[in-house]
């Protein structure tokens, strides 16, 4: 049964921490998501992927958020230094793009950021 | 810009049917729905294309009307399994953009 994992699955911090959560999409995927849920803003996506190769990281506050496919089974998004506005549900997806179009996103379970 | 989903909330019996509206003031290439229950990951539901069918998974189906860039969903004799928020995700052009989701709508199904 394959599916996306995202590690870890909850994070308490300290603002000013750095703070990295990673992912592994289903073998096979192409494409890598990483998307944001609050309740005030809803789903956002920060950031994706094909190929391992970063298409548009618009969604992200460039001066703390990096996010990066050290290699095809892994995707990292660090946040540096962490504040508490960064609460949120951080969640990964990935998908396999073919000539055909876009196709269903698999959603990880989400990391659970806290920062105090 | 975020889609606009409507109604924001909806409860219904169980066995009754619903509509779920998603209207954006993009040009779409395809509209994605998804359902998430509390505390869960968004499950997919059904993807709609530029110039695709009207999409349909059990009682479950979709319309995309693409010259008013709005999508439908529609759910039929609703079981208690369809309760949770429903979320339409668009996207602008082909290959796997990143979605831009609307602000849910939030299904209860009572028995």
């Amino acid at each position: 049964d394959a599916r996306v994992t995202q590690t870890p699955r909850h994070k308490v911090t300290e603002m000013g921490q750095e703070v990295t959560m990673r992912c592994q999409p289903i073998l096979g995927h192409n494409t890598v998501f990483w998307y944001r849920q609050t309740m005030m803003q809803g789903l956002e996506l920060l950031a994706y992927f094909r190929n391992r190769a970063p298409l548009d990281d618009s969604g992200m506050p460039k001066d703390r958020f990096s996010a990066e496919m050290p290699d095809a089974t892994l995707a990292t998004l660090k946040i540096q230094p962490s504040e508490p506005r960064d609460s949120a549900v951080y969640f990964c997806a990935s998908g396999l793009v073919t000539a055909g179009g876009p196709d269903e996103q698999f959603f990880g379970p989400g990391t659970r950021l806290t920062v105090l | 810009q975020q889609p606009v989903q409507s109604p924001q909330a909806v409860i219904l019996r169980e066995g009754e049917d619903a509509v779920i509206n998603c209207s954006s003031s993009k040009a779409l290439y395809s509209v994605h729905w998804y359902r998430q229950k509390h505390g869960e990951a968004p499950v997919f539901l059904m993807i709609l294309l530029k110039g695709g069918e009207q999409m349909r998974h059990e009682k479950i189906s979709a319309s995309f009307n693409e010259k008013k860039q709005q999508s439908s969903l529609y759910l039929t004799a609703s079981q208690l399994s369809y309760s949770g928020t429903y979320f339409c995700g668009t996207g602008e052009g082909g290959g796997a953009d990143g979605l831009t989701f609307g602000k849910g709508t939030h299904l209860i199904i009572q028995p």
